[in-house]
C-alpha cells in the first residue's frame, strides 16, 4: 500500500523567505508524484507533477520539487514566498498516472506580509 | 474555473438516509475519481471510474458506490449514512497526464 508523509503541519514565513516543504512516500512500484495547493475557499489545484524524466520538476507560480528516489522524497521549494502563497499544500502519490492517488495530511502555509 | 462541476454544493442529511452526489468532468476527460476530505485531513481516495466501470477502489465500505455514464459524468452514492460520513466530497476528472478537481460537495450528516 502506498502512503505519504508530510513533515510540517503548519509553517509560518515572512514574505521573501525561502520555502521548503517535506514529503516522503512509501510505495514499492513506479510512482507518480504530485503537489497540490488549496487556497482558502477554492478547489484543489495541481502545482506540479512528476511522471518520469528530469527529477527536478518546475511548476506554476515559481514552485519546484525534486524527486530523490533513494530518499523516497519529493520536497516542494520556492525561493521567495509571497503573501498570496498562503494556502494548504498537499503532497500526493499515485500509481499508473492518476489511479488511486494517496494524499498526505497537508501543510498549512501562512505568509506574513 | 476548474471545469469540473459538482452538485449540490452543500447538503444536510439525517443518519440512516441515502445520498447521491453528482460530478460532470472537464470536457475531454474520460476518468472520474472520488475523494472524501474530512476536516483537517487530506483527501482520501474512494474509487475511480473509467469506461463506465470501477477501475480502482480505496478502503471504503460497500455503502459507498458509484456509477459513470456514457457521457463520462459520475455519481457517488452513500447508503445508511453515519455521522462520520460528514466531509467534503471531491470529484477529480483526468485524461492522460491532466487532472482537475471540482469545488466539492459539503455533506453534513446530523
Amino acid at each position: 500500500a502506498q502512503s505519504v508523509s508530510q513533515h510540517n503541519h503548519h509553517v509560518i514565513l515572512s514574505e521573501a523567505a525561502s520555502l521548503e516543504l517535506g514529503c516522503n512516500y512509501s510505495y514499492g512500484g513506479t510512482v507518480n508524484l504530485f503537489w497540490y495547493v488549496q487556497y482558502p475557499g477554492q478547489h484543489l489545484q495541481l502545482l506540479l507533477k512528476y511522471f518520469s524524466g528530469d527529477p527536478l520538476v518546475k511548476g506554476i507560480k515559481g514552485f519546484e520539487a525534486e524527486f530523490i528516489k533513494s530518499k523516497f522524497s519529493f520536497n516542494l521549494r520556492k525561493p521567495s514566498v509571497q503573501w498570496s502563497d498562503t494556502a494548504e499544500y498537499f503532497c500526493a502519490v499515485g500509481s499508473g498516472g492518476y489511479q488511486k492517488v494517496t494524499f498526505g495530511t497537508g501543510t498549512k502555509l501562512q505568509v506574513i506580509p | 474555473d476548474a471545469g469540473v462541476t459538482q452538485s449540490p454544493t452543500h447538503l444536510i442529511k439525517t443518519r440512516g438516509q441515502q445520498v447521491t452526489l453528482r460530478c460532470s468532468p472537464k470536457s475531454g476527460h474520460d476518468t472520474v475519481s472520488w475523494y472524501q476530505q474530512a476536516l483537517g485531513q487530506g483527501p482520501q481516495f474512494i474509487f475511480q471510474y473509467y469506461e463506465e466501470e470501477e477501475r480502482q477502489r480505496g478502503n471504503f465500505p460497500d455503502r459507498f458506490s458509484g456509477h459513470q455514464f456514457p457521457n463520462y459524468s459520475s455519481e457517488l452514492n452513500v447508503n445508511a449514512l453515519l455521522l462520520g460520513d460528514s466531509a467534503l466530497y471531491l470529484c477529480a476528472s483526468s485524461y492522460r497526464e491532466e487532472a482537475f478537481f471540482g469545488q466539492g460537495t459539503r455533506l453534513t450528516v446530523v
